[in-house]
This record gives structure tokens, sequence and C-alpha cells, in this order.
């Protein structure tokens, strides 16, 4: 069974301060990461997927497979990031269901 | 640029009513999925669909059907709505494999 734990239900960091929120999984293969992000009373959209190696709005993420992590990082953080991000994951090959996390909500304090 | 509507932004409905959630994508995606987001449990699958009526159960799909007969919408039912349907109903759509998901609006669905 895959799935993915994000233990921060609020985090919360002054402007300017770096921003790390924390994405494990638990998956047998060669899985697929996602973030994706929500800002206020708008809709649900992706952020960024691994294999893709970009660094978007200024996030990045690094998939460890040692740790099984996909943490979600920022080294200054803007108002304009606070949100809600969930961590989703994906195995590979054919269709593969998405697993989502339960969602950080990120709260940048001016 | 891809868009996915939802027919409803917020709905409300009596318990044991039968509920119709319409979803329509036109990016021609062959993936569609039906997701229920509410706090603290964050988004759950209730069904996916990989083509024209074909149809797979998520995690929770205990209470609810789905109906695809165009490639472009996807329908969700509640047969009998029940108070703990109250959510916020998020539909989604993809190109096949693993590929990044649009989604709707979401419906909030309250259930008295």
């Amino acid at each position: 069974a895959q799935r993915v734990t994000q233990p921060e239900k609020l985090l919360s960091v002054f402007k300017g301060a770096p921003v790390e929120l924390k994405c494990n999984y638990s998956y047998s293969g060669s899985p697929e990461l996602f973030w994706y992000v929500q800002y206020s009373r708008q809709r649900l959209q992706l952020l960024l997927r691994h294999i893709s190696r970009e660094s978007i709005k200024g996030f990045t993420a690094d998939l460890n497979k040692g740790e099984t992590s996909f943490h979600l990082k920022k080294p200054f953080a803007q108002e304009e990031d606070s949100a809600m991000y969930y961590c989703a994951l994906s195995g590979n090959g054919g269709y593969q269901k998405v697993t989502f996390g339960t969602g950080t909500k990120l709260q940048v304090i001016p | 640029d891809v868009k996915v509507t939802q027919s409803s932004r917020y709905l409300v409905k009596r318990t044991g009513e039968k509920v119709f959630l319409e979803c329509v994508q036109d990016m021609d995606h062959e993936n569609m999925f039906w997701y229920r987001q509410d706090p603290g449990l964050g988004l759950r699958l209730i069904y996916f669909s990989y083509d024209v009526k074909m149809k797979e159960k998520g995690d929770i799909p205990e209470g609810y059907s789905v109906s695809r007969e165009k490639k472009e919408r996807f329908s969700l039912i509640l047969e009998s709505a029940s108070t703990n349907q109250t959510s916020m109903y998020l539909c989604a759509s993809s190109f096949p494999g693993v590929d990044t998901q649009y989604f709707g609006p979401g419906t909030r669905l309250t259930v008295l």
C-alpha cells in the first residue's frame, strides 16, 4: 500500500525565513512525487514534480529514496507563499493511483 | 489552458436525496477523478475513470457511484445523501499514465 505523511498541519514562519514542508512516503517500487498547492479561494494546482527537477516560485524538492522523503524547501518565505500544500505520490508505469497527504498549511507572517 | 469545470460551487441537499455532481474537462484527457477534501484528512480518492464507460473504485467509494458516458464528462452520484457526505468535492483530469492532474474549483456540498 502507498502512503504519504505530512506531519505538520500548520507551519508558521516569518517573511524572509527559510521554509521546509516535510513529506515522507511509503511505496515498495519507484515512485513519482508531486507537490500541489492551493491558494486561498483558488483551485488546487501542481507546484512541482520530482522528475522535472525544476524550481517553481523559488521552491525546490529533492527525492531522497534512502529516507523516503520529498521535502519542499524555499530559502526565503514570501507572504504570497501562504497556502495549503499537499504532497502526492504515484507509482510508475501504466495507470497508477495518486495518493495525497493530509496537507500542511503554510502561514507566512509579515 | 486546461479547463475543468464543476456544475455547482455550493449545494445544499437533504438527507436521503439523490445528488448529482457534474464535471467537464475540455482538454481531451482520458483520465478523470473524483476526490473529497476534508480538513485534516487531505484529498481522498472516491472513484476514477481512465476511459469512457470505464470506472475504478478509489479509497472511499461507499455511498457513491459514477458515470462516464462521454470522454469530457464525469459525474459523481450520491444515491442517498447522508450528513457524513458533507464535504468539498474536487474533480480532476489528466492524460494517461503518471501525469499532472488538473483540478476543478470544487463543489461544497452540505447535507442537512
